[in-house]
């Protein structure tokens, strides 16, 4: 079953450091999000692709975060520098757009010590 | 501002029971709204979704109720099983978005 791969899985890093995180889409979904999800609540778009444009960034901070997704494929989101509120756990989805299912990955925790 | 308003909480249910979670939303521009559940440790899946042009959508165990003029919907869960124990969230869409509400963490109970 296609699934949407995320890595890695979990992350300690500490503050001030840079840290990347990668998701693989399910093949052939052009729509790809990357959501922040803090302990009890519910997920936060930070970042929306189509293909490999951003079509929203609006709650990215983009003063420390950063993505891409260069051939429309596979996507990267980087932080630098981490900070302390920047722990939660990081989440993957695609979809082929419109009213179709979004499909996440495992997400990776990320803990900023 | 949150777009889509969750409650309760948390929920604790005895097996064979009704689980209700209750979600309502402003933007009248919504057109799509999953449900989905998350197991610790991974991501959410999607459970049942609803248009609204429909009140009322069934799947095994799973309803969404769907009432467009009071901007409300909820997910029932028949005869719950402590396997149904995961946190559920419900989501909005519109505009290739989706926004979701904050969870419902569901313990059923043995």
């Amino acid at each position: 079953e296609a699934e949407v791969a995320q890595s890695p899985r979990y992350k300690i890093t500490e503050k001030s450091q840079a840290v990347a995180f990668w998701c693989d889409p399910i093949s052939g979904h052009a729509t790809l999000y990357w959501y922040r999800q803090i302990l009890g609540q519910g997920p936060e778009l930070l970042v929306q692709f189509q293909d490999e444009s951003v079509v929203d960034d609006s709650q990215l901070p983009k003063d420390r975060f950063s993505a891409e997704r260069l051939k429309g494929v596979d996507s990267t989101l980087k932080i630098q520098p981490a900070e302390l509120g920047d722990s939660a756990m990081y989440l993957c989805a695609s979809s082929f757009g419109g009213y179709t299912e979004a499909f996440f990955g495992q997400g990776t925790r990320l803990t900023v010590v | 501002q949150q777009q889509v308003k969750q409650s309760p909480q948390s929920l604790i249910v005895q097996k064979g029971g009704i689980s209700i979670i209750n979600c309502a939303y402003e933007n009248t521009a919504f057109d799509y709204f999953p449900w989905y559940q998350q197991f610790p440790g991974k991501g959410p899946a999607l459970l049942i979704a609803i248009r609204p042009d429909v009140s009322e959508k069934k799947e095994g165990r799973f309803t969404i109720s769907f009432n467009k003029s009071a901007k409300q919907f909820s997910l029932h869960i028949m005869d719950s099983q402590p396997g149904d124990s995961a946190t559920y969230f419900c989501a909005a869409y519109n505009f290739n978005k989706f926004y979701f509400g904050s969870g419902t963490k569901l313990n059923v109970k043995p």
